[in-house]
This record gives structure tokens, sequence and C-alpha cells, in this order.
């Protein structure tokens, strides 16, 4: 079982349509959690994190974690063009150390 | 967020030479380091955790005499691909973790691509 599995995609979405990616996570222990965006041959940039159960919002994106499910999610709310890019969710685990997750490929369609 | 820099972008170089990538967290202090190589549409794959006044820890698979890191301040550490061979050539990505209140968050720079001919 790989430590943090996310659906490779791609994931397609029309413009202004909410986009869903989903994470989950092997390690009970990990207590904090993060989403990067990569644009293609860019270096990944934080989104949002989050350290508790429940949901957290920031402007259009809304992280929720499940620590019971070992479940963490990405809500894009209207999705534009230039949220097309991959999405990487990361796990601290609880052995010091961050795990990333292979990445959702994203493409909002005009 | 915070800022992390990574020079040189990008560099090409001839088989046999060595090249050292630089990584600094400009706005706040990184007492580690980590270093990641990423391929063509495959993720990030950590190579090594840098600690600033100790001796870095390698991921399983990656040599320690051929990658070198020196994390010699708090702001600034140094990655050498020594001798390097063209399947070296990837795009080489730094993070810095800030540690604040709750919790910690990775910073990345900006990557260096690099190409050995």
């Amino acid at each position: 079982q790989k430590e943090v599995e996310q659906n490779s995609g791609p994931l397609s979405v029309p413009e202004g349509a909410i986009a869903s990616l989903n994470c989950t996570y092997s390690d009970r222990g990990s207590q904090s959690f993060f989403w990067y965006r990569q644009y293609s041959g860019k270096s990944p940039e934080l989104i949002m994190f989050i350290y508790s159960n429940g949901d957290k919002e920031d402007g259009r994106f809304t992280a929720q974690l499940n620590k019971a499910s070992q479940y963490v999610s990405l809500l894009i709310r209207d999705s534009q063009p230039s949220d097309s890019a991959t999405y990487l969710c990361a796990v601290g685990t609880s052995y010091d150390k961050v795990i990333f997750g292979p990445g959702t490929s994203l493409s909002v369609i005009p | 967020g915070a800022v992390v820099s990574q020079h040189p972008s990008r560099v090409i170089c001839k088989s046999g030479t060595s090249v050292k990538i630089e990584c600094r967290s400009l706005d706040f202090q990184a007492t580690t380091m980590f270093w990641y190589r990423q391929f063509p549409k495959q993720s990030l794959m950590l190579m090594a955790t840098s600690n600033e006044g100790s001796k870095a820890t390698y991921e399983q698979g990656v040599e320690k005499d051929k990658f070198l890191i020196n994390h010699a301040s708090l702001t600034l550490s140094t990655l050498t691909v020594t001798s390097a061979h063209p399947e070296d050539s990837s795009f080489y990505i730094c993070s810095a973790r800030e540690e604040r209140g709750a919790g910690e968050t990775q910073y990345f720079g900006p990557g260096t691509r690099l190409l050995v001919l």
C-alpha cells in the first residue's frame, strides 16, 4: 500500500464547475496535510494546509479532512482554466517526514 | 507565504563535470531543507533531508557520494552533483521547512533544470 494515494486523472471539469480532488493516506498518526499546485515545468506552490478535522476555506478553495477515514480532499469552486495543473497532496507523517502523493492532473475546459 | 530561492534555474554541462545548486530561504530560517528530483510527468522523489550543522539523511537508493549536500547555515543548503552523467539530467527542486506555532510547512524553490550532455 502506498503511503499517500491520489487518482492520477486527468480530471476534466467545465469552467465554473466544482473540481473535487481526493487523497488517502496510510499513517494514522499523521497530523498535517497540505495541498500543492504544480504547473507544467514549474515547482510546486502551496495552496492550503489543514491540521484539524473538518473544513477549511480560503477563497475558492476548501480543504476537508477526516482523520478517522484517513481522507483529505480539496474542492475548487468556480473552476477557471488557470486552475488547470497537477495537484499534489502531501501528508506530514508521525515519523517526521512529509510524503507526497503522485498528483492528480486537473483540466478545466473553457 | 515564505520565499525560497534556487540558483541556477537552468544548467547545461558536459558529462563528468560537477554541478552545484544552491537553495536559500529568504525570509525565514530553516533548520531543515529537502532535495527532490522530478522526471517528466512523474511525481516528486525525495532524495535527501538536509539538516543545518549535521550530515544529510539520504533516501534509499540515493548515492551520498554522488549527491553531496551541505547545509552550512540556517538559510542555505547546497546540492552538488558530482561527475554528472546524462542520466542525472532532471528537474531538481529544494524545499525549506518553516516551523511555526501549530505545525510546519514546506515551501519550494523554483527548481533547477539540469541537462548533462
